[in-house]
């Protein structure tokens, strides 16, 4: 059964200062690897997705990494804004005749002006 | 309007109501899915409908029911639910159907609900 865990839980930095999320899952046998954005109360976004046969995906100041042998992925923001504050979840999808895309709890980032 | 949305934003209700939460995409998309996000927990898939045909349902309990008309909508009516049920539901879509969850997932903005 695929696990999917996000360090860290919470995170705050100062504006400007550039900035990693870490997700790992234990099935490294994963078909995409996805990661969103929540504001509070509100549905996710979708912000990068990286299919297995890529090692990262770039949008603006995101840039997101896959490691499928050591079961990870990063999320890599540059020059952090306050209007980056929000909840960041990563989920993959794996399995073999039945998909299942698999969520962790998400890293809650602050980033203070 | 574009995207997904879902209906109501906010419910509030009694164990012994019966209420539905709506969601309509229009995106053109084939499949159609419920998950379920409660405090500090990952998000729970509920259901996952491909061409109006259900092709998942994630041992939910039939107090949930969901329904999907057409491919555009997707219902979730709800009865006699407990305390623990409130949770933000969201509703999603992606473009590939066939009871496979792959491609990118649309989100809506959820439904807040509250079981009294």
């Amino acid at each position: 059964k695929q696990e999917v865990t996000q360090i860290p839980a919470a995170l705050s930095v100062p504006e400007g200062e550039n900035l990693v999320l870490n997700c790992s899952f234990t099935d490294s046998a994963i078909y995409n690897l996805q990661w969103f954005r929540q504001d509070p109360g509100k549905g996710l976004t979708s912000l990068l997705l990286i299919q297995s046969s890529q090692r990262e995906q770039t949008s603006g100041r995101l840039n997101a990494s896959l490691d499928k042998s050591s079961g990870r992925s990063t999320l890599y923001i540059a020059a952090s804004q306050p209007g980056d504050s929000a909840t960041y979840l990563c989920a993959s999808l794996s399995g073999g005749s039945n998909y299942k895309l698999t969520f962790g709890k998400g890293t809650l980032l602050t980033v203070n002006p | 309007e574009t995207g997904v949305t879902q209906t109501p934003r906010h419910l509030v209700m009694g164990m012994t109501n019966k209420k539905s939460l709506k969601c309509e995409q229009h995106l053109g998309h084939n499949a159609m899915y419920w998950y379920k996000q409660s405090a500090k927990k990952p998000l729970e898939l509920m259901f996952v409908y491909s061409l109006e045909e259900r092709v998942e349902n994630n041992s939910v309990p039939s107090r949930f029911s969901p329904e999907c008309p057409n491919s555009s909508h997707l219902f979730l009516h709800l009865h006699t639910l407990q305390p623990e049920d409130s949770a933000l539901y969201l509703c999603a879509s992606s473009p590939t159907g066939t009871g496979l969850l792959t491609g990118e997932l649309f989100f809506g903005e959820g439904s807040r609900l509250t079981v009294l």
